[in-house]
């Protein structure tokens, strides 16, 4: 099937510890994007890369890393400098970088004890 | 950064009513865009309306656009309860066509 896989749906992570999101698409998409999503709030743009090896920054991207070595992949680490990390990850496509849908994943939920 | 905001926050009827969402916005936009989101899940696009467009269909979803008044509005006719999600309208403004996402309206439809 086509689409976005992320994984894993639900993690806990310990207060000072980095964590990978993975986001993973065979829908031979160029753009990809990291959101952020708060209880009762719309997304955020953490990350987004139109292209392997390019990647620029969202709106809150302090706290984030990405990298984009294959077009298939677009992980994110969330790491210890992300003062409140806990919320919904949404990672989505874009067939290219310039109008039309997103295609969104299922989510990650993160929750920092 | 500039953002849609959704209007009711909150949305409840009954099935078979009609549900309509309202979205206001800041700049002028290149494109609006509707989607849904169920509780827990990703987001899916529902429908899409360029600047130049003032009304489009899909099926029971109706999307108006007004320009002039930086708005636009969601109308689903005949709801169902399959329809209970978060509707969120996204606005494309800038040459970086990043798309901008409102807080959404809870819609509940009760059976």
């Amino acid at each position: 099937d086509g689409g976005i896989t992320q994984s894993p749906k639900y993690l806990f992570r310990k207060e000072g510890q980095n964590v990978t999101l993975s986001c993973e698409q065979n829908l031979n998409h160029d753009a990809m994007y990291w959101y952020r999503q708060d209880p009762g709030q719309g997304l955020r743009l953490i990350y987004y890369s139109q292209i392997v090896n390019d990647f620029q920054k969202g709106d809150i991207a302090e706290g984030y890393s990405v990298s984009r070595e294959k077009k298939e992949s677009f992980p994110l680490t969330v790491t210890s400098a992300q003062k409140n990390p806990t919320a919904f990850y949404l990672c989505a496509t874009h067939r290219n970088f310039n109008t039309g849908e997103l295609f969104f994943g299922e989510g990650s939920r993160l929750t920092v004890l | 950064s500039q953002q849609g905001e959704e209007d009711p926050q909150a949305l409840s009827i009954q099935e078979g009513e009609n549900a309509t969402m309202n979205c206001s916005y800041k700049t002028s936009i290149n494109n609006l865009q509707w989607y849904r989101q169920n509780s827990g899940r990703g987001l899916v696009h529902l429908i899409l309306i360029r600047s130049n467009e003032r009304e489009k269909h899909s099926g029971r979803l109706r999307v108006t656009l007004d320009t002039s008044k930086k708005s636009s509005s969601l109308l689903i006719t005949a709801s169902r309860a399959a329809d209970t999600a978060s509707y969120f309208c996204a606005t494309d403004y800038s040459s970086a066509r990043q798309l901008t996402f409102g807080s959404g309206t809870q819609l509940t439809v009760l059976p």
